[in-house]
């Protein structure tokens, strides 16, 4: 169980241009998602945190205008990345927390997604 | 400040040889540590969790200890495989807290 997937796992775009990258929860309800970005050789870097129903809550010097998150189901959150730069390339990573976590603030993570910005 | 260091950065190591991979932290108030292992290009998979009280935890040949009194924790790799070539993440939580505070890693590659 607590299967989380990506969707696309690699996208390449052209500078200006938006990407849409969704997060799955397959067999739990996420009641709050997480995104992380990767920077190579980097440790995963919190963007925001997303719970069901309400907006995100972004971490510091991430601009919320650029990095648009809806979370608008039990098992369905998308980050946004609006009018795309090429220092905006990285690997991102969603997580889910749900039901199924128990009581240890447990995290389940998706494969990512490789965002590539020409 | 909450931080959570990694060493080494990087190990090689020989098929069937066993390693350890060592964790500092300074997350309070603590909750949980957990490792996670990350291959190239893919999402961080859990490998073992641990609270306060709890001081050892297996999963196969992945052995994590914790001393929550030097706030130190250990992942024992033993007879490491070719398929444990990947990067090893201490990843600590806070009480109350959503975040997770996050390690560089140890980059571990395992050669024939």
């Amino acid at each position: 169980g607590a299967v989380v997937s990506q969707h696309p796992s690699r996208v390449i775009c052209k500078s200006g241009t938006s990407v849409k990258i969704e997060c799955r929860s397959l067999d739990f309800q996420a009641t709050t998602m997480f995104w992380y970005r990767q920077f190579p050789k980097q440790s995963l870097m919190l963007m925001a945190t997303s719970n069901e129903g309400s907006k995100a809550t972004y971490e510091q010097g991430v601009e919320k205008d650029k990095f648009l998150i809806n979370h608008a189901s039990l098992t369905l959150s998308t980050l946004t990345v609006t009018s795309a730069h090429p220092e905006d390339s990285s690997f991102y990573i969603c997580s889910a927390r749900g039901a199924l976590a128990g009581g240890l603030n447990e995290q389940f993570f998706g494969p990512g997604t490789r965002l590539t910005v020409l | 400040k909450n931080q959570v260091e990694q060493s080494p950065q990087s190990l090689i190591i020989l098929e069937g040889k066993n390693c350890t991979l060592q964790c500092n932290y300074t997350v309070s108030p603590f909750s949980n540590l957990r490792w996670y292992k990350q291959d190239t290009g893919r999402g961080p998979v859990s490998l073992t969790i641990m609270t306060f009280s709890e001081n050892t935890k297996s999963n196969g040949r992945y052995t994590a200890t914790l001393d929550a009194d030097t706030k130190q924790s250990s992942l024992h790799i033993t007879a490491s495989q070719l398929s444990d070539s990947a990067s090893y993440i201490c990843v600590v939580g806070r009480t109350g807290a959503n975040n997770l505070f996050f390690g560089t890693g140890t980059r571990l590659t395992v050669i024939p």
